[in-house]
């Protein structure tokens, strides 16, 4: 069974500085992909970003980039010049198959992202 | 386009009563899944459907019941509501490609007392 760990609870950030959301998985799976999703105050699941474990460059996705290592079983979340809208909860997850072609994701326990102005 | 859409928004119940969550997208995604969140913690799965006729167990599926009612909607009935159901509940919706994400809606925040 896939399993992803976060070791961090809360980060406290200066705005402007860039910060890095640690995340570790466990699978026996050649084959998976890893999200990261941001969970502000208001509880809604928001998409930041996918890394698939045969994709040949880290993923970015404007501000957000995932620092994949592959040996390492890591795919850290690194914001570059945080926000203060960029407080939130961050979940990193990660695919697991099911039947007929559906996914679940399994999830970590998040990290809570706190921007100092 | 709305996405992935709940109802309702928030819900208190006294144990041992029955409700329905609600949940429809509009994107013409085949798979959806329900996914309960608990203080402190991510989201564990309920139930999904792959498919338009098709629902099965996920990790947490005890006390709950799906519909999938067409392609659009699927449904989450507590039949006897327990204090152990208190959390928020999700409802998400991915399409076939394999590196879909899923997109999820706005959540239900169930308490039951």
């Amino acid at each position: 069974a896939q399993k992803i760990t976060q070791t961090q609870p809360g980060m406290f950030v200066q705005e402007k500085e860039a910060v890095t959301l640690d995340c570790t998985y466990d699978t026996s799976d050649p084959s998976y992909g890893l999200f990261w999703y941001k969970q502000p105050s208001s509880g809604e699941m928001i998409f930041l970003i996918y890394q698939g474990s045969y994709d040949q460059q880290n993923a970015t996705e404007g501000r957000y980039s995932l620092n994949f290592q592959k040996a390492r079983k890591s795919a850290n979340l690194v914001i570059s010049a945080s926000q203060l809208g960029d407080s939130a909860m961050y979940f990193c997850a990660m695919r697991e198959l099911l039947i007929q072609g559906a996914q679940k994701l399994v999830f970590g326990q998040g990290t809570r992202l706190t921007i100092n102005p | 386009n709305a996405g992935v859409t709940q109802t309702p928004k928030f819900q208190v119940l006294k144990t041992g009563q029955s409700m329905t969550l609600q949940c429809a997208q509009d994107m013409n995604h085949n798979s959806m899944y329900w996914y309960r969140q608990d203080p402190g913690m991510g989201l564990r799965l309920i139930y999904y459907s792959a498919s338009e006729g098709t629902t099965d167990k996920g990790e947490v599926p005890n006390g709950y019941n799906v519909s999938r009612l067409n392609k659009r909607e699927f449904s989450l009935r507590l039949e006897s509501a327990a204090p152990s159901q208190t959390s928020v509940y999700f409802c998400a919706s991915r399409g076939t490609g394999f590196t879909d994400t899923q997109y999820f809606g706005p959540g239900t925040r169930l308490t039951v007392l």
